[in-house]
């Protein structure tokens, strides 16, 4: 199946800080990534939408001057955590859409952000 | 809006056969997906439905019916390793989003 690979798998950072997230699609291009966050015990939450070559799309509440997304290739999204503050600890999951009879997403490992 | 329903938990006996079912009230519906995912880790893929009916793959299955909004999965034969969430999730016509419910956590009992 489809591979999708993030990094780092765990952040830890000091408050104030800018972390960079990224998300790899290894053997499929991937035209769009996704984007989301997952608080603990909850559901995923989508962030954003990011397409190759064009600006990202955000979900309501997300701030974009907040979260960069970058999706500079077919095969790399980066998500950058811009001055983080202890809020935005989570567990961060990209997903890249694999197009065809299935048209699912397959999603990267995850990364664990804790802000000190 | 769009909404999606699945229980919060269940708890099931291994060996035993499981149904956690999910209703949904989206604009645009495409398909369904469902995803198991363990503690810590990333959701993996189960099955997507896009025609109404049963798919079966192993010991888990799933339903969809368009018309009700309604989908359930079905787990068969259950080992202690399907303890996890299980998410229900619409694929959206317009946009290719994927909304997420707030998954079920299955608990399997010795």
């Amino acid at each position: 199946g489809a591979v999708v690979s993030q990094h780092p798998s765990r952040v830890i950072c000091k408050s104030g800080t800018s972390v960079k997230i990224e998300c790899r699609s290894l053997d499929f291009q991937a035209t769009t990534m996704f984007w989301y966050r997952q608080f603990p015990k909850q559901s995923l939450m989508l962030m954003a939408t990011s397409n190759e070559g064009s600006k990202a799309t955000y979900e309501q509440g997300v701030e974009k001057d907040k979260f960069l997304i970058n999706h500079a290739s077919l095969t790399l999204s980066t998500l950058t955590v811009t001055s983080a503050h202890p809020e935005d600890s989570s567990f961060y999951i990209c997903s890249a859409r694999s197009q065809g009879f299935t048209d699912t997403q397959y999603f990267g490992p995850g990364t664990r952000l804790t802000v000190l | 809006g769009q909404n999606i329903d699945q229980p919060t938990e269940m708890t099931a006996t291994e060996g035993a056969i499981v149904q956690i079912n999910c209703t949904y009230q989206t604009s645009g519906f495409n398909g369904l997906f469902w995803y198991q995912q363990h503690a810590g880790e990333a959701p993996t893929f189960l099955s997507y439905n896009v025609l109404d009916g049963l798919e079966e793959k192993g010991r888990f299955s799933s339903f969809l019916s368009r018309s009700k909004g309604y989908s359930y999965l079905l787990l068969k034969e259950l080992q202690m390793k399907d303890s996890a969430s299980y998410l229900c999730a619409v694929s959206l016509y317009r946009d290719d989003k994927i909304i997420f419910g707030k998954g079920t956590r299955l608990h399997i009992l010795p």
